[in-house]
């Protein structure tokens, strides 16, 4: 089982681009959940795709959007790229039907706006 | 307010320390406590986790939780130099793959 795996590793972008980032979830897990974490802070909760659908969001704005596919990979997408949004993304992956602790998080996305 | 606070440290002990790691929080709704060890550049692994409150041991790791006080705890015996990492708190309320909500995470640096 390969785990969580996420890509790009690692990408550099300007101000004002665009950015899609891509996780492939556990085998067996349908729910995949994105945080955000940058230098120097614990990760913060972006939202959470279930069956293809937004299920739960954080404080996040609009620029953040997501999706999800039947295969229960997902997408995180980030519109209007600000030198703030610089981070490590994390994608967590987990079942529906699990415990909070059974989520198992991905080796992250970092991003670097310049 | 932050709904979880974590000391950031640096902490920095000699190899074979008892190692102290604590959060505090403030959201009575919060049900399962987790520990996440994090290395550098990689994405947060669980090391431990408890259900309501109660103390939890696993080999040189103990969890301790405090609903009455709203303080968690991680004690590390014996800590090693390959303990060295940033360690997350994280909670979480009582349903089904809910968000996690992490404190600042602590460095901790162990030498031998």
């Amino acid at each position: 089982d390969a785990g969580v795996t996420q890509s790009p590793t690692h990408l550099i972008k300007t101000r004002g681009q665009q950015v899609t980032l891509r996780c492939s979830p556990k085998s067996g897990h349908d729910t995949v959940s994105w945080y955000q974490q940058a230098l120097g802070q614990g990760p913060q909760f972006i939202f959470q795709y279930y069956e293809e659908e937004e299920r739960q969001r954080g404080n996040f704005p609009d620029r953040f959007s997501g999706h999800q596919f039947p295969n229960y990979s997902s997408e995180l997408n980030v519109n209007a790229l600000l030198l703030g949004d610089s981070a490590l993304y994390l994608c967590a992956s987990s079942r529906t039907d699990g415990t909070p602790y059974e989520q198992y998080f991905g080796p992250g996305t970092r991003l670097t706006v310049t | 307010q932050k709904e979880v606070e974590q000391d950031p440290g640096p902490l920095s002990v000699p190899e074979g320390a008892i190692v102290s790691l604590n959060c505090t929080y403030s959201n009575s709704a919060f049900q399962y406590f987790m520990w996440y060890r994090q290395y550098s550049r990689k994405g947060p692994e669980l090391l431990m986790y408890t259900y309501s409150s109660g103390n939890k041991e696993d080999g040189r790791f103990t969890a301790q939780v405090d609903k009455s006080s709203k303080y968690i705890s991680l004690f590390i015996r014996d800590s090693q130099p390959s303990d060295s990492a940033t360690y997350l708190c994280a909670m979480s309320g009582g349903y089904n793959t809910d968000k996690l909500i992490f404190g600042t995470g602590t460095r901790l640096q162990v030498f031998p």
